[in-house]
């Protein structure tokens, strides 16, 4: 069976402080997509990699793909009241493109 | 652009009734994907379709059922409501192009169904 784990669960933190959140495998991705939900929306597309070790940035946003495509982070440099949400990873494994979620990591950045 | 739309935002409905959700695709997007999202499972794939036939379907019973019109439009229907299918269902639309070994997924904002 294969598995995809989000950490932390929750995060709760102060305004300009940095965030990581993580995602893991036991199996290899062919590619990996991050989303951010805000309540009472569908989530939003935030970014995707597919190529091991491979580093987006979007603006605060970093995203890191693991070497061997069995891991990914997101890690937010100074944290802002509008970056509170749920965080999503996705992942298609090698070999089938259907998309499966993680639990996802609920951020809260206090002002 | 205009982004995918569901209708109708908000449900309510009784145990043993049927229930039918409509999404309608960024333009020029073939395949919609519908989700269950709850609380305590997260965002579940219930199935997919692409140009009017069903591609992939996910493992959730009979009574949840779907279908594509020519204009790539799609409705998911509930048959006999049960207290567990209380959840915000989620519908994806995207495009032929994948980024990698997925599509990218252009979600609406939801209807949230609430069953009494």
């Amino acid at each position: 069976t294969q598995l995809l784990e989000q950490s932390p669960q929750f995060l709760s933190i102060q305004e300009g402080e940095n965030l990581t959140v993580y995602c893991n495998s036991s199996s290899v991705f062919s590619s990996l997509q991050w989303y951010r939900q805000e309540p009472g929306e569908g989530p939003v597309l935030l970014v995707t990699v597919v190529t091991g070790g491979e580093v987006k940035k979007l603006k605060r946003l970093t995203f890191q793909f693991g070497d061997a495509r069995k891991d990914s982070s997101l890690h937010i440099t100074a944290a802002q009241p509008g970056d509170t949400g749920l965080y999503l990873c996705a992942g298609a494994w090698v070999g089938d493109y259907k998309l499966s979620f993680g639990a996802g990591t609920t951020v809260t950045v206090r002002a | 652009k205009a982004g995918v739309t569901q209708t109708p935002r908000y449900l309510i409905k009784t145990r043993g009734q049927q229930v039918t959700l409509s999404c309608s695709p960024i333009s020029g997007h073939r395949s919609v994907s519908w989700y269950q999202q709850t609380p305590g499972q997260g965002l579940q794939f219930l199935f997919e379709y692409f140009s009017e036939t069903q591609r992939n379907k996910g493992n959730f019973p009979g009574r949840f059922s779907g279908r594509q019109f020519s204009n790539s439009r799609s409705e998911m229907n509930v048959s006999t409501l049960e207290l567990g299918d209380s959840a915000l269902y989620l519908c994806a639309s995207s495009s032929s192009v994948r980024a990698g070994g997925s599509y990218e997924q252009y979600f609406g904002p939801g209807t949230r169904l609430t069953v009494t």
